[in-house]
């Protein structure tokens, strides 16, 4: 199985600025990697697959980059709507298909 | 709309059976394989079963073999989970999610692009 580490855990931000939130594979998922997105009470929202491809309708400010075992999220300039929790997700070698522990991320 | 809904959860004693449904609309719900997922009050996301669009691949997480059950209904754009033998530890949001593909070098690695707003199960005497 492969484990997916994210860090940090907790990240404190102020609105405008760059976020960066890393996600590390145990072995290498080549670029197969998606980011969710997830606010309290709601479902999980595709933001990015293929480590670096946006989904549909998902804002510029959002960019991956990665591929192999290290991924990085970068949100260019924080809005208010931004501060959720973030997952990536490994989906390359399955089953079965394994997620990181998350990235909080909220307002400094 | 591309939507998924999904229905059936509730309060369950140990050892319980539940039925979860999940009911999708606005795609072409027969030509995508699909997973439940779930996830623990204020923990992470678990993958929790997988099966194919004709329904003859199915898989399933450890934590769940041999207990729970996944099947689809392509006539009536319906995916279901029966869970058997329920234990504490199976307290979850479950949720429905479509498998999506991206094809290259021969291959098709499938990613979950849609995903429902989640049914709550609860395991307790």
């Amino acid at each position: 199985e492969i484990v997916m580490t994210q860090s940090p855990a907790t990240l404190s931000v102020s609105p405008g600025e760059r976020a960066t939130l890393s996600c590390r594979a145990s072995q290498s998922v080549s670029s197969n990697l998606a980011w969710y997105q997830q606010k309290l009470g709601q479902a999980p929202r595709l933001l990015i697959y293929g480590a670096s491809t946006r989904a549909t309708g998902i804002p510029a400010r959002f960019s991956g980059s990665g591929s192999g075992t290290d991924f990085t999220l970068t949100i260019s300039s924080l809005q208010s709507e931004d501060f959720a929790v973030y997952y990536c997700q490994q989906y390359n070698k399955w089953p079965p298909y394994t997620f990181g522990q998350g990235t909080k991320l909220q307002i400094k | 709309e591309v939507q998924v809904v999904e229905s059936g959860g509730g309060l369950v004693q140990p050892g319980g059976s539940l039925r979860l449904s999940c009911a999708a609309s606005g795609f072409t719900f027969s030509s995508y394989a699909m997973n439940w997922v779930r996830q623990v009050p204020g923990k992470g996301l678990e993958w929790v079963s997988y099966i194919s669009i004709s329904s003859d691949t199915t898989h399933y997480a450890d934590s769940v073999k041999g207990r729970f059950t996944i099947s689809r209904d392509n006539a009536k754009n319906s995916l279901y989970l029966q869970m058997n033998s329920l234990r504490a530890e199976d307290t979850a949001v479950y949720y429905c999610a479509r498998s999506n593909p991206i094809c290259y070098a021969l291959r098709c690695f499938y990613y979950m692009d849609v995903w429902g707003k989640g049914t709550t199960v609860t395991v307790s005497s």
